[in-house]
């Protein structure tokens, strides 16, 4: 039972437009959601996190978009930089007092220059 | 500021075998959880301990088991090891202060058993 969804396996922009991950979330008991970049041979860096009390969270060249309705969110990089390659990983964590963290199975990015 | 560290980086081990993987927290931080990775896949959450007590569990067996030190740092220990142990294992540290802390991982110890 999967309770966060990455849909796309990969994806592949040019330098310089628009990069949109998605992410698909079915445990309504989620409140925080965090979006990981990943290299190879390295662990998850943390990139942006939103609340659920929020829809929309900014920082530089990432926002993240929460939708509650539809238990979807989307990572935006704007422009997107070769640097930027990597897989990213969608988090989310409940409101108990553990905050683990459920991952999706990860985007792997791949910005063409 | 130091950042999460974990040793050893890669470990070899046949089945049957105990293996004892470590994590240092980031300075300040007074939680620790520990994941699993299995290749293809995100990290599943293993368990979390917090101030030396354990904080949660997720699916694993009993044979996964940790400890939190006094400093801290922390140790996951895995008996019996399966074929099916085989991933990256990915320490991450946090400061339990509010409902919203950020979890900062270190670069993992790859377990490969036999």
């Amino acid at each position: 039972d999967q309770q966060v969804k990455q849909n796309s396996p990969s994806l592949s922009v040019q330098e310089g437009r628009i990069s949109i991950l998605n992410c698909d979330y079915t445990n309504s008991m989620f409140d925080y959601f965090l979006w990981y970049k990943k290299y190879p041979a390295e662990g998850p860096t943390f990139l942006i996190s939103i609340s659920s009390i929020k829809d929309k969270n900014e920082d530089g060249r990432f926002t993240v978009f929460l939708n509650k309705s539809a238990k979807h969110l989307s990572l935006h990089i704007v422009p997107s930089q070769p640097g930027d390659s990597a897989v990213y990983f969608c988090a989310a964590s409940d409101g108990t007092g553990r905050r683990a963290l459920t991952f999706g199975s990860g985007t792997r990015l791949q910005v063409q220059p | 500021e130091t950042g999460v560290t974990q040793s050893p980086t890669h470990l070899i081990k046949t089945r049957g075998q105990q293996v004892t993987l470590r994590c240092s927290s980031q300075s300040g931080h007074n939680t620790v959880s520990w994941y699993q990775q299995a290749l293809g896949q995100g990290p599943q959450f293993i368990f979390q301990y917090y101030r030396e007590e354990e904080n949660g569990r997720g699916n694993f067996p009993p044979r996964f088991s940790g400890l939190q030190f006094p400093n801290y740092s922390s140790e996951l220990n895995v008996n019996a090891l399966e074929l099916d142990d085989s991933a990256l294992y990915l320490c991450a540290s946090s400061l339990k202060r509010t409902s919203t802390d950020t979890q900062y991982f270190g670069p993992g110890t790859r377990l490969t058993v036999l």
